[in-house]
Protein backbone atom coordinates (compact mmCIF):
# COMPACT_ATOMS: atom_id res chain seq x y z
CA UNK A 1 0.00 0.00 0.00
CA UNK A 2 1.35 3.39 -1.04
CA UNK A 3 1.74 5.93 1.95
CA UNK A 4 0.98 9.30 1.93
CA UNK A 5 2.90 11.56 -1.13
CA UNK A 6 3.57 14.85 -0.77
CA UNK A 7 5.47 17.75 -3.03
CA UNK A 8 7.73 19.57 -3.79
CA UNK A 9 10.16 18.05 -0.34
CA UNK A 10 11.39 21.57 -0.03
CA UNK A 11 11.03 24.94 -1.09
CA UNK A 12 13.01 28.34 -0.60
CA UNK A 13 11.49 31.57 -1.33
CA UNK A 14 11.22 35.12 -0.74
CA UNK A 15 8.32 36.77 1.49
CA UNK A 16 5.28 37.81 -0.19
CA UNK A 17 5.43 35.41 -2.99
CA UNK A 18 3.48 32.50 -3.43
CA UNK A 19 3.84 29.22 -2.96
CA UNK A 20 1.32 25.75 -3.34
CA UNK A 21 1.84 22.48 -1.71
CA UNK A 22 0.18 19.21 -3.32
CA UNK A 23 -0.76 16.36 -1.45
CA UNK A 24 -1.92 12.47 -2.34
CA UNK A 25 -3.58 11.01 0.31
CA UNK A 26 -3.86 6.87 0.49
CA UNK A 27 -5.95 5.19 -1.63
CA UNK A 28 -9.48 4.92 -0.32
CA UNK A 29 -8.84 7.54 2.61
CA UNK A 30 -11.78 10.40 3.15
CA UNK A 31 -10.11 12.24 5.81
CA UNK A 32 -7.28 14.61 4.80
CA UNK A 33 -5.52 16.96 7.22
CA UNK A 34 -2.60 19.55 6.63
CA UNK A 35 -0.63 20.12 9.91
CA UNK A 36 1.91 23.17 10.46
CA UNK A 37 4.83 22.10 12.05
CA UNK A 38 7.48 25.27 13.08
CA UNK A 39 11.13 23.86 14.15
CA UNK A 40 11.02 22.20 17.61
CA UNK A 41 7.13 22.26 17.98
CA UNK A 42 4.71 19.58 17.09
CA UNK A 43 2.33 19.54 14.25
CA UNK A 44 -0.45 22.14 14.44
CA UNK A 45 -3.77 21.19 12.46
CA UNK A 46 -4.23 23.97 9.77
CA UNK A 47 -7.68 22.11 8.11
CA UNK A 48 -9.44 18.79 7.98
CA UNK A 49 -11.23 17.56 4.91
CA UNK A 50 -13.68 14.65 4.89
CA UNK A 51 -13.90 13.59 1.05
CA UNK A 52 -13.76 16.92 -0.51
CA UNK A 53 -15.78 18.92 2.33
CA UNK A 54 -13.94 21.16 5.28
CA UNK A 55 -14.82 19.69 8.54
CA UNK A 56 -12.62 21.69 10.17
CA UNK A 57 -10.54 24.76 9.15
CA UNK A 58 -10.78 27.35 12.24
CA UNK A 59 -6.86 27.55 12.74
CA UNK A 60 -5.76 28.51 8.88
CA UNK A 61 -5.18 32.04 8.13
CA UNK A 62 -7.61 32.33 5.99
CA UNK A 63 -6.12 36.11 4.83
CA UNK A 64 -3.09 34.11 3.21
CA UNK A 65 -3.53 30.42 3.12
CA UNK A 66 -6.33 28.47 1.23
CA UNK A 67 -6.87 24.79 0.60
CA UNK A 68 -8.91 22.81 -1.45
CA UNK A 69 -9.54 19.11 -2.22
CA UNK A 70 -11.70 19.61 -5.76
CA UNK A 71 -12.26 15.46 -5.96
CA UNK A 72 -12.51 14.32 -2.72
CA UNK A 73 -8.66 12.66 -3.04
CA UNK A 74 -5.46 15.09 -3.76
CA UNK A 75 -5.28 18.18 -2.34
CA UNK A 76 -3.61 21.68 -2.36
CA UNK A 77 -2.45 24.39 0.09
CA UNK A 78 -1.57 27.58 -1.29
CA UNK A 79 0.10 30.30 1.11
CA UNK A 80 -0.31 33.91 -0.69
CA UNK A 81 1.65 36.20 0.59
CA UNK A 82 4.14 34.40 2.47
CA UNK A 83 5.62 35.80 5.74
CA UNK A 84 8.71 34.90 7.24
CA UNK A 85 6.82 33.17 10.08
CA UNK A 86 5.42 30.68 7.53
CA UNK A 87 8.85 28.98 7.48
CA UNK A 88 8.01 25.42 8.75
CA UNK A 89 6.97 21.69 7.41
CA UNK A 90 4.22 21.40 6.14
CA UNK A 91 2.51 17.89 6.90
CA UNK A 92 -0.17 16.37 4.84
CA UNK A 93 -2.09 13.14 6.95
CA UNK A 94 -4.85 10.88 5.87
CA UNK A 95 -7.12 8.35 7.82
CA UNK A 96 -9.64 6.17 6.32
CA UNK A 97 -12.72 4.70 8.03
CA UNK A 98 -11.23 1.72 9.62
CA UNK A 99 -13.43 -0.97 10.79
CA UNK A 100 -12.08 -0.51 14.89
CA UNK A 101 -11.85 1.99 17.22
CA UNK A 102 -7.86 1.40 16.33
CA UNK A 103 -8.20 2.17 12.66
CA UNK A 104 -10.50 5.02 12.73
CA UNK A 105 -8.09 7.00 14.75
CA UNK A 106 -4.86 6.06 13.44
CA UNK A 107 -3.23 9.41 11.07
CA UNK A 108 -0.60 8.44 8.54
CA UNK A 109 1.65 10.87 7.54
CA UNK A 110 3.41 12.20 4.33
CA UNK A 111 7.23 13.44 4.46
CA UNK A 112 6.40 16.80 4.76
CA UNK A 113 7.24 20.07 2.54
CA UNK A 114 9.89 22.01 4.28
CA UNK A 115 9.20 25.70 3.48
CA UNK A 116 12.14 28.65 4.18
CA UNK A 117 10.53 31.99 3.68
CA UNK A 118 13.76 34.34 3.33
CA UNK B 1 -2.62 26.05 29.96
CA UNK B 2 -1.54 24.40 26.90
CA UNK B 3 -3.55 21.11 25.74
CA UNK B 4 -0.32 18.69 26.46
CA UNK B 5 2.78 19.82 27.72
CA UNK B 6 5.66 17.71 26.74
CA UNK B 7 9.38 18.48 27.88
CA UNK B 8 11.15 19.38 24.57
CA UNK B 9 14.58 17.79 25.82
CA UNK B 10 16.71 17.03 24.11
CA UNK B 11 17.57 14.23 26.03
CA UNK B 12 20.62 11.98 25.12
CA UNK B 13 21.27 8.40 26.55
CA UNK B 14 24.06 5.77 26.19
CA UNK B 15 22.80 2.74 24.21
CA UNK B 16 20.65 -0.11 26.56
CA UNK B 17 19.41 2.53 28.98
CA UNK B 18 15.85 3.07 29.55
CA UNK B 19 14.66 5.65 28.51
CA UNK B 20 11.20 7.08 29.67
CA UNK B 21 9.03 10.15 28.14
CA UNK B 22 6.45 11.81 29.24
CA UNK B 23 3.66 14.38 28.45
CA UNK B 24 0.83 15.82 30.71
CA UNK B 25 -2.62 16.90 29.35
CA UNK B 26 -5.29 19.69 30.73
CA UNK B 27 -8.79 18.00 29.08
CA UNK B 28 -10.74 14.85 30.88
CA UNK B 29 -12.33 14.46 27.70
CA UNK B 30 -9.39 13.24 25.83
CA UNK B 31 -9.61 9.71 25.61
CA UNK B 32 -7.08 8.37 23.10
CA UNK B 33 -3.46 8.32 23.42
CA UNK B 34 -0.57 7.81 20.79
CA UNK B 35 3.19 8.11 20.19
CA UNK B 36 4.47 8.91 17.37
CA UNK B 37 8.12 9.05 15.85
CA UNK B 38 9.85 11.27 13.58
CA UNK B 39 12.86 10.72 11.85
CA UNK B 40 15.16 13.44 10.80
CA UNK B 41 13.41 14.84 7.96
CA UNK B 42 10.65 12.30 8.02
CA UNK B 43 6.94 12.60 8.73
CA UNK B 44 5.85 11.24 12.13
CA UNK B 45 4.92 7.68 12.15
CA UNK B 46 2.59 5.62 14.21
CA UNK B 47 4.73 3.97 17.29
CA UNK B 48 2.36 3.02 20.18
CA UNK B 49 -2.00 3.70 20.64
CA UNK B 50 -3.65 3.26 23.68
CA UNK B 51 -7.03 4.44 24.65
CA UNK B 52 -7.48 3.22 28.14
CA UNK B 53 -5.64 3.41 31.59
CA UNK B 54 -2.73 1.26 32.41
CA UNK B 55 0.16 -0.64 30.50
CA UNK B 56 1.04 -1.34 26.88
CA UNK B 57 3.54 -3.30 25.29
CA UNK B 58 5.01 -3.74 22.20
CA UNK B 59 8.89 -5.43 21.99
CA UNK B 60 11.04 -2.69 23.61
CA UNK B 61 8.64 0.09 23.91
CA UNK B 62 5.49 0.05 26.72
CA UNK B 63 2.99 3.12 26.58
CA UNK B 64 1.56 4.12 29.83
CA UNK B 65 -1.41 5.96 30.69
CA UNK B 66 -2.84 7.63 33.91
CA UNK B 67 -5.98 9.03 33.40
CA UNK B 68 -6.46 10.19 36.69
CA UNK B 69 -3.29 12.39 36.80
CA UNK B 70 -3.97 13.26 33.58
CA UNK B 71 -0.30 11.51 32.85
CA UNK B 72 1.08 9.60 29.85
CA UNK B 73 4.09 7.82 29.37
CA UNK B 74 6.85 6.07 26.46
CA UNK B 75 9.24 3.84 28.63
CA UNK B 76 11.72 2.06 25.66
CA UNK B 77 14.14 -0.53 27.17
CA UNK B 78 17.31 -1.15 25.82
CA UNK B 79 17.43 1.71 23.73
CA UNK B 80 19.56 1.50 20.09
CA UNK B 81 20.89 3.98 18.03
CA UNK B 82 18.12 3.50 15.57
CA UNK B 83 15.56 4.73 18.29
CA UNK B 84 17.51 8.90 18.28
CA UNK B 85 14.35 10.61 16.80
CA UNK B 86 11.88 12.79 18.21
CA UNK B 87 8.92 11.55 19.85
CA UNK B 88 5.76 13.48 19.79
CA UNK B 89 2.48 12.51 22.55
CA UNK B 90 -0.87 13.20 20.69
CA UNK B 91 -4.24 13.23 22.12
CA UNK B 92 -7.51 13.36 20.58
CA UNK B 93 -11.22 12.87 21.64
CA UNK B 94 -13.44 10.04 21.27
CA UNK B 95 -14.87 10.84 18.15
CA UNK B 96 -12.93 9.22 15.34
CA UNK B 97 -13.36 12.49 13.07
CA UNK B 98 -11.64 14.54 15.61
CA UNK B 99 -8.13 16.34 14.83
CA UNK B 100 -4.75 14.99 17.15
CA UNK B 101 -3.24 17.21 19.50
CA UNK B 102 0.64 16.91 19.92
CA UNK B 103 3.03 17.56 21.77
CA UNK B 104 6.43 19.84 21.40
CA UNK B 105 8.03 16.25 20.90
CA UNK B 106 11.16 15.17 22.77
CA UNK B 107 14.08 14.93 20.55
CA UNK B 108 15.94 11.38 21.93
CA UNK B 109 19.77 10.76 21.06
CA UNK B 110 21.10 7.07 21.94
CA UNK B 111 24.80 7.14 21.99
CA UNK B 112 26.48 3.85 20.93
Amino acid sequence: EAGVAQSPRYKIIEKRQSVAFWCNPISGHATLYWYQQILGQGPKLLIQFQNNGVVDDSQLPKDRFSAERLKGVDSTLKIQPAKLEDSAVYLCASRGLGQTTLAKNIQYFGAGTRLSVL
Amino acid sequence: QKEVEQDPGPLSVPEGAIVSLNCTYSNSAFQYFMWYRQYSRKGPELLMYTYSSGNKEDGRFTAQVDKSSKYISLFIRDSQPSDSATYLCAISLPSGNTPLVFGKGTRLSVIA
